[in-house]
Formats: structure tokens, C-alpha cells, sequence
């Protein structure tokens, strides 16, 4: 079956240092990968989607390439800003099944001064 | 962007009560979905729905929980009877195929 690991639980930064989270899938056929946000006590939002290999999609200065050799999906930015402290959701569907995304556990950023 | 409205925004009721969280999905959306999220932990997939049926359940959707979308109106998740652990707060969400879920700001359900 589907599956989507995001190893780290927990990674703390200093403002204006670089962010990458990192994200791999199992999947039988060709996914398409996704990004998801939830700021505190809000819902999660969209933050990124890739659905065709070696495209990199941009959004808030997030960016990910989706790398279907390795299975990965990593989300990065040039430099951190508090405000993107929060929950990142790295998730797959697959196309022609019922879409239901498959989620990774989730990884919280937490930049600090 | 694409909105999806949940009503109520917050629901404190009784233990054993019945209890019916609303969500106004994307409105050319097909696929809808219920999440759950207790307090500082992930969110978990309930349910999704396509075409009137349930298209795939977890095992946190216990038997007394219900869904329907009687004729392009609210998408309902219904809790009956209600217990202590369904206190969370419930995210629905709606796409349009592969393309990426939109989600509701969540329903915070207290169940005292």
C-alpha cells in the first residue's frame, strides 16, 4: 500500500537559516505529492503540489522537486522566517484511485530568533 | 482560493447526546472528506465520499458515525451517541480529483 515518511518529528532553526524537510513515498503507480501547512489552531492549508517528475513548484519561497528515482518529495527554503513556524504535512494520491491522500505523520518547524 | 465553510465553529454538548457538524464543500468539487485532530497531535483521516457513498473508512469511524450529502447540500458527519474521546476538533475537506485537498477552519467539538 501507499505510505509517506517524514522522518523527522520535531526541527528547530534559527531565523534566516535554510529549511529542508524531508519527505519519501512508497507508492504502486505514479503519485502526485503534496504539501500541506497547519499553523497553529488553524486548518491545514495547500502550501505546495507536484505532479510531473524533476517540476519544482513554488509557493511563499517554499519550493519541492518531485524525484520519482528516489521516492522523494523535500520541501526547502533559502531562509526561515518565524512565521513559518508550524505543522508540515508531506501527502500523496494516486491518480485514477478514490484520491484519498495519504498523510505522513507530520513534522513540526519551530524557527526561533 | 477555494473556500470550504464548517458550521459550527465550536459544539459543547453532553455525553450520549447526537450531534451534526455541517460543511459547505468547494462548490465544483467532487470528493469529500472528515478529519480528526485532538489537541497537539496529527490529524487522522476518517472518511471520504464520492457520489453519494462512502468511499473508504478508518477505524476511528466508529459505528456511530454517519455521513451524507442529501442533494448538493451540507456534508454531514453525524456522531450518535456521542462519547468523551470523539472531543476534537473535526476538519472537513473537499477536492476535485488528485488535485489537492481544501480544507474547512474546523469544527471544535467539546463533549462533556
Amino acid at each position: 500500500g501507499d505510505s509517506v515518511t517524514q522522518t523527522e518529528g520535531l526541527v528547530t532553526l534559527t531565523e534566516g537559516l535554510p529549511v529542508m524537510l524531508n519527505c519519501t513515498y512508497q507508492s504502486t503507480y505514479s503519485p502526485f505529492l503534496f504539501w500541506y501547512v497547519q499553523h497553529l489552531n488553524e486548518a491545514p492549508k495547500l502550501l505546495l503540489k507536484s505532479f510531473t517528475d524533476n517540476k519544482r513548484p513554488e509557493h511563499q519561497g517554499f519550493h519541492a522537486t518531485l524525484h520519482k528515482s528516489s521516492s522523494s518529495f523535500h520541501l526547502q527554503k533559502s531562509s526561515a522566517q518565524l512565521s513559518d513556524s508550524a505543522l508540515y504535512y508531506c501527502a500523496l494520491s494516486e491518480a485514477g484511485g478514490n484520491y484519498k491522500p495519504t498523510f505522513g505523520k507530520g513534522t513540526s518547524l519551530v524557527v526561533h530568533p | 482560493g477555494p473556500k470550504v465553510l464548517q458550521i459550527p465553529s465550536h459544539q459543547i454538548i453532553d455525553m450520549g447526546q447526537m450531534v451534526t457538524l455541517n460543511c459547505d464543500p468547494v462548490s465544483n468539487h467532487l470528493y469529500f472528506y472528515w478529519y480528526k485532530q485532538i489537541l497537539g497531535q496529527q490529524m487522522e483521516f476518517l472518511v471520504n465520499f464520492y457520489n453519494g457513498k462512502v468511499m473508504e473508512k478508518s477505524k476511528l469511524f466508529k459505528d456511530q458515525f454517519s455521513v451524507e450529502r442529501p442533494d448538493g447540500s451540507y456534508f454531514t458527519l453525524k456522531i450518535q451517541p456521542t462519547a468523551l474521546e470523539d472531543s476534537a476538533v473535526y476538519f472537513c475537506a473537499s477536492s476535485l480529483g488528485g488535485r489537492g485537498l481544501y480544507f474547512g477552519s474546523g469544527t471544535r467539538l467539546t463533549v462533556l
